[in-house]
């Protein structure tokens, strides 16, 4: 049974880079497309990027300009940064798996079958 | 981008009885050559992350009781819990993942009449 896990400083003073780091246990990190997402009362759910298990990532236009998704296989972890951070970015945070869809011929993705728990990040100062 | 609209947003349905959440997406989700639709259904209750019931519009995860079903193509979807129970009290997302960036409907909350 695969396990993610957060971990990373849950509070993050204004201006500053948030970094998180989600651990791949029970399971291969190979193979799949590891994903960021967060959830605010404002905005919902949101999608923050992935990164494919080669290195390839793909993140939000909204936040392409301030995201860096990072994965080291060796280690059975990816990380997320985000810079700049503000009042705005305060949120739960979750890193989620998603299987390749090998019916197509073109690079596509099945929906997030594992989830980590969730880590809340406060922007404060 | 791709948005997803869910109604209703908040729904009051007896235990037993039938409960309905729509998802309309702004454009088609469904790649023709595979006929298979990019939409995901999920169940979040307080405190835990989302968990995937759905997956291609109408499979079933492992695991998820019969009770929940879904359907739908191209641009409007449907998931339907058959018979309440007092543990699907929670909010229900739709999720397409045909194109990045992927995005989430804004949430169906279920409460128990």
């Amino acid at each position: 049974q695969v396990q993610l896990q957060e971990s990373g400083p849950r509070l993050v003073k204004p201006s500053e880079t948030l970094s998180l780091t989600c651990t791949v246990s029970g399971g291969s990190i190979n193979s799949y497309y590891w994903n960021w997402m967060r959830q605010s009362p404002g905005k919902g759910l949101e999608w923050i990027g992935y990164i494919f298990y080669t290195g390839t990532t793909k993140y939000n236009p909204s936040l392409t300009s301030r995201v860096t998704i990072s994965i080291d296989t060796s280690k059975s972890h990816f990380s997320l940064k985000i810079s700049s951070m503000t009042a705005a970015d305060t949120a739960v945070y979750f890193c989620a798996r998603a299987p390749p869809d090998h019916t197509t011929s073109d690079d596509r993705y099945s929906a997030f079958d594992e989830w980590a728990q969730g880590a809340l990040v406060t922007v404060s100062s | 981008d791709i948005v997803m609209t869910q109604s209703p947003e908040s729904l009051a349905v007896s235990l037993g009885e039938r409960a309905t959440i729509n998802c309309k997406s702004s454009q088609s989700i469904l790649y023709a050559s595979a006929n298979k639709n990019y939409l995901a259904w999920y169940q979040q209750k307080p405190g835990q992350p989302p968990k995937l019931l759905i997956y291609w519009a109408s499979s079933r995860e492992s695991g998820v009781p019969a009770r929940f079903s879904a359907s739908g193509s191209g641009t409007d979807f449907t998931l339907t819990i058959s018979s309440l129970q007092a543990e699907d009290l929670a909010v229900y997302y739709c999720q397409q993942y045909y194109n990045t960036p992927f995005t989430f409907g804004q949430g169906t909350r279920l409460e128990i009449k």
